[in-house]
């Protein structure tokens, strides 16, 4: 079973706009993180926030976390083509056990 | 290696027959695991290992599906009598402990004809 679900499941944007995913979980966490993949191979790491963080920013990326809607977004400014790909989040349970959703493909057009 | 590696990249297997996937992570990371994902769809957790507990089978789908980690390092998932169903990319990562930054290896995929 999956822990976190994303929302949307699909983006299309045009370069320069910014893209926003939302995802959902279900128990608590120690954190959550964002992960790209591309092509359908392994799985790059963008961002940690911890369960007692409820913002963090890192490049472009923007993540925030609301523990009591358990929900967390990833915003993404001033898209490029090479943003181009799945994004998945993965939360971690007291036990460090990680769990995806099923990503958002994101889509960005030049 | 600096990454995690798994071998091989590709396996096309008949139908009944078994595969042993194999994952080395990076060394010192303590924590390992297993991931099958379908076509377009997300990560599927098949096994979790930590240091030296009894390592986290949930996600394993039937009992055909079986992986070990010896000394620590170096994970094999083995699959026996495989179903056409069982065709994925399995997806192997490690941590330097469970629930950090998790390294992924770019993958096995899997083809049971």
């Amino acid at each position: 079973s999956q822990q976190g679900e994303e929302d949307p499941q699909a983006l299309s944007i045009q370069e320069g706009e910014n893209a926003t995913m939302n995802c959902s979980y279900k128990t608590s966490i120690n954190n959550l993180q964002w992960y790209r993949q591309n092509s359908g191979r392994g799985l790059v790491h963008l961002i940690l926030i911890r369960s007692n963080e409820r913002e963090k920013h890192s490049g472009r990326l923007r993540v925030t976390l609301d523990t009591s809607k358990k929900s967390s977004s990833l915003l993404i400014t001033a898209s490029r083509a090479a943003d181009t790909a799945s994004y998945f989040c993965a939360t971690d349970n007291s036990w460090g056990k990680l769990q995806f959703g099923a990503g958002t493909q994101v889509v960005v057009t030049p | 290696g600096a990454g995690v590696s798994q071998s091989p990249s590709n396996k096309v297997t008949e139908k009944g027959k078994d595969v042993e996937l194999r994952c080395d992570p990076i060394s010192g990371h303590t924590a390992l695991y297993w991931y099958r994902q379908s076509l377009g769809q997300g990560l599927e957790f098949l096994i979790y290992f930590q240091g030296n507990s009894a390592p986290d089978k949930s996600g394993l789908p039937s009992d055909r599906f079986s992986a070990e980690r010896t000394g620590g390092s170096v994970s094999t998932l083995t699959i026996q009598r495989t179903q056409q169903e069982d065709s994925a990319v399995y997806l192997c990562a490690s941590s330097s402990y469970g629930g950090t930054e998790a390294f992924f290896g770019q993958g096995t995929r899997l083809t049971v004809v």
